[in-house]
């Protein structure tokens, strides 16, 4: 059984950093089929995608926030943390970790909501 | 990047009834190695999505066959054939042939 969770702060005060932890079972993240993402949802809104790695250590984010993206991963504890500076009230979201293989995000986390206010 | 642009965006519906939501991509979605790289996900009321179509027309596991995908390079359907109450919610598509993956609006469908 596959299953993906989410943790980390709820709220995070404005230029603070944002740590995220995607914690996994059932599968391993050790070759360059499988993945796991990051995606996140403003209330209300729609899902914005944000960075993904690879089992085999490959990386890639969104252009337009790599500047403040870090994603890393843990095989021996199927963790994966996504770190994200300095933060702003717009990045107020749903935050979700999904594994991608076969080309497609065929698991989702549960998500995780982070306030960023003062 | 790639937009993503589906209609409609809300779609009421009568249960037992079709119906149909369009997904159109900025940029051709299909690969070199002969599939389109347009998945549908369902986010139902207060859960996280699901995914209901790979590669443009391929169900994944567990998904009912009343649900299906077509269409190829930058025009997609998903249909429903006949609408029950469990299929609330909000439809994504998403483009993944090119970094950053991106996102449909949503199409809200809900029950007459």
């Amino acid at each position: 059984q596959i299953t993906l969770k989410e943790s980390g702060p709820t709220l995070v005060i404005p230029t603070q950093t944002l740590t995220l932890t995607c914690t996994f079972s059932g599968f391993s993240l050790i070759t360059g089929e499988v993945a796991v993402g990051w995606i996140r949802q403003p209330p209300g809104q729609g899902l914005e995608w944000l960075a993904l790695i690879y089992g085999n250590g490959d990386k890639v984010y969104r252009p337009s926030l790599k500047s403040r993206l870090t994603i890393t991963k843990d095989t021996s504890k199927n963790q994966v943390v996504l770190i994200m500076t300095n933060m702003d009230p717009v990045d107020t979201a749903t935050y979700y970790c999904a594994r991608r293989q076969s080309v497609t995000y065929g698991f989702w986390g549960q998500g995780t909501l982070v306030t960023v206010s003062s | 990047d790639i937009v993503m642009t589906q209609s409609p965006l809300s779609l009421p519906v009568t249960p037992g009834e079709p119906a149909s939501i369009s997904c159109r991509s900025s940029q051709s979605l299909l690969h070199n190695k002969g599939y389109d790289f347009l998945d549908w996900y369902l986010q139902k009321p207060g859960q996280s999505p699901q995914l209901l179509i790979s590669l443009g027309s391929n169900r994944a596991s567990g998904v009912p066959d009343r649900f299906s995908g077509s269409g190829s390079g930058t025009d997609f359907t998903l249909k429903i054939s006949r609408v029950e109450a469990e299929d609330v919610g909000v439809y994504f598509c998403m483009q993944s042939i090119q970094i950053p993956h991106t996102f449909g609006q949503g199409t809200k469908l809900e029950i007459k």
